[in-house]
């Protein structure tokens, strides 16, 4: 089981969208509709952004979304504010086991 | 619904470590409860270490599933985990959550972590 493959870092200014890339398995990704995103701010536990693809749940802007296409799962974030700025992990399921992400780095210019 | 990791910062190389997540805002032995430990080392990426099920059943990243075990302590309101034969390697941020499962899979609550330093 190897870890999902992301971009290791991102960038945008203020108000411009990002997307970020999360690239997996048929047995993992792409076989199951259980990929999750955290966002994690230095020195804080991750917080959850987007669960089962694209629902987000309470209270994260509607400025988060996620898709998925075969075995790849995207994260985008439209309309990026300062405090957007923060590592991102994907998470998928994968029958017996979970898998995360090498993590990528949202820096907003 | 809160998670609050315990246990000792400092590990011997080839001792044990072991951690408490204890759950507070909802009874773990009422309703049913899912759970997994994550870690990340320092500068590093998250690695996800385990999950155990309502039912008493577990599940282990392969490459530590030979030094591991979480288990549950439902009077308590806690879930464990022990890591066997630590290594400098095993120095990281240990992280438990709630795991919600059915048709779903994600962790929504998380505990702030705890530092675990391998060093003789």
């Amino acid at each position: 089981q190897s870890a999902l493959t992301q971009p290791r870092s991102v960038s945008g200014s203020p108000g411009q969208s990002v997307t970020i890339s999360c690239t997996g398995t048929s047995s993992d990704v792409g076989g199951y509709n259980y990929v999750s995103w955290y966002q994690q701010h230095p020195g804080k536990a991750p917080k959850l952004m987007i669960y089962d693809v694209s629902k987000r749940p309470s209270g994260v802007p509607d400025r988060f979304s996620g898709s998925k296409s075969g075995n790849t799962a995207s994260l985008t974030i439209s309309g990026l504010q300062a405090e957007d700025d923060a590592d991102y992990y994907c998470c998928s399921y994968a029958g017996r086991y979970t898998l995360f992400g090498g993590g990528t780095k949202l820096t907003v210019l | 619904l809160q998670l609050q990791e315990s246990g000792p910062g400092l590990v011997k190389p080839s001792e044990t470590l072991s951690l408490t997540c204890t759950v507070s805002g909802g009874s773990i032995s009422s309703s049913a409860f899912y759970g997994g430990w994550i870690r990340q080392p320092p500068g590093k990426g998250l690695e996800w270490i385990g999950n155990i099920y309502d039912s008493g059943s577990t599940y282990y990243n392969p490459s530590l599933k030979s030094r591991v075990t979480i288990s549950v302590d439902r009077s308590k309101n806690q879930f464990s985990l022990e890591l066997r034969s630590v290594t400098a390697a095993d120095t990281a941020v240990y992280y438990c959550a709630r795991l919600t499962v059915g048709v779903t899979y994600y962790f929504d609550y998380w505990g702030q972590g705890t530092l675990v330093t391998v060093s003789s």
